[in-house]
């Protein structure tokens, strides 16, 4: 089966400037995460989406990060307006919540954003 | 507060030597554990996790509740295992499902 997949794979924004990132789960999964990764540190979750819903978005700072999943399939996650701290790779992940573990979740190449 | 503790960033090793990764938590209630592991230049991906008991590439991993620990083990180090590997938590916080949550990582460097 396809993997998840991610797009762009790097992207290179000035502090101030909006950034939205792609993410297409693999196919069935109902369960879709973000996560934020900075350098030296494990991913951090940002935002779990069930189908088109919301599970989780504790950690999301939401003044500047958004995230939807229309009809439960793509995702998209932005950030308006981008801050230095926010440079770090943005993760996103699937899993088979019904059929196969719910624990395996499946990663993306991931997105690497540089704020500067 | 949930918590996964990776103690060292870099762990060095000969091939065929022992390696053991450490992995401490803190988690009121049953936790699941798992191993994340992350070739050069490829996604993370699952290793392996606790209630499997099942043994990959060699490793396994055993959850000691008494002392919230669980160490990656295996006996003969090979250069393939060099990697960054993570521990992860999994529970059931304030009714979400299936959140993970990470250590830092320690990078694995198999010397040949």
């Amino acid at each position: 089966e396809a993997g998840v997949a991610q797009s762009p794979r790097y992207k290179i924004i000035e502090k101030r400037q909006s950034v939205a990132f792609w993410c297409n789960p693999i196919s069935g999964h109902a369960t879709l995460y973000w996560y934020q990764q900075i350098l030296g540190q494990g991913p951090k979750l940002l935002i779990q989406f069930q189908n088109n819903g919301v599970v989780d978005d504790s950690q999301l700072p939401k003044d500047r990060f958004s995230a939807e999943r229309l009809k439960g399939v793509d995702s998209t996650l932005k950030i308006q307006p981008a801050k230095l701290e926010d440079s770090a790779v943005y993760l996103c992940a699937s899993s088979d919540y019904l059929r196969g573990s719910p624990y395996e979740q499946y990663f993306g190449p991931g997105t690497r954003l540089t704020v500067t | 507060a949930q918590r996964v503790t990776q103690p060292e960033k870099l762990l060095s090793v000969f091939k065929g030597a022992p390696v053991e990764l450490k992995c401490n938590y803190s988690y009121s209630g049953s936790p699941e554990l798992f191993w994340y592991v992350q070739y050069s230049r490829q996604r993370l991906q699952l290793l392996l996790r606790h209630i499997s008991r099942e043994s990959i590439k060699g490793f396994t991993a055993d959850l000691n509740k008494g002392e919230t620990s669980f160490h990656l083990k295996k006996p003969f180090a090979q250069e393939e295992d060099s990697a960054m590997y993570y521990c992860a938590l999994s529970g059931r916080y304030g009714g979400a499902t299936n959140k993970l949550i990470f250590g830092t990582g320690t990078l694995l460097a198999v010397q040949p």
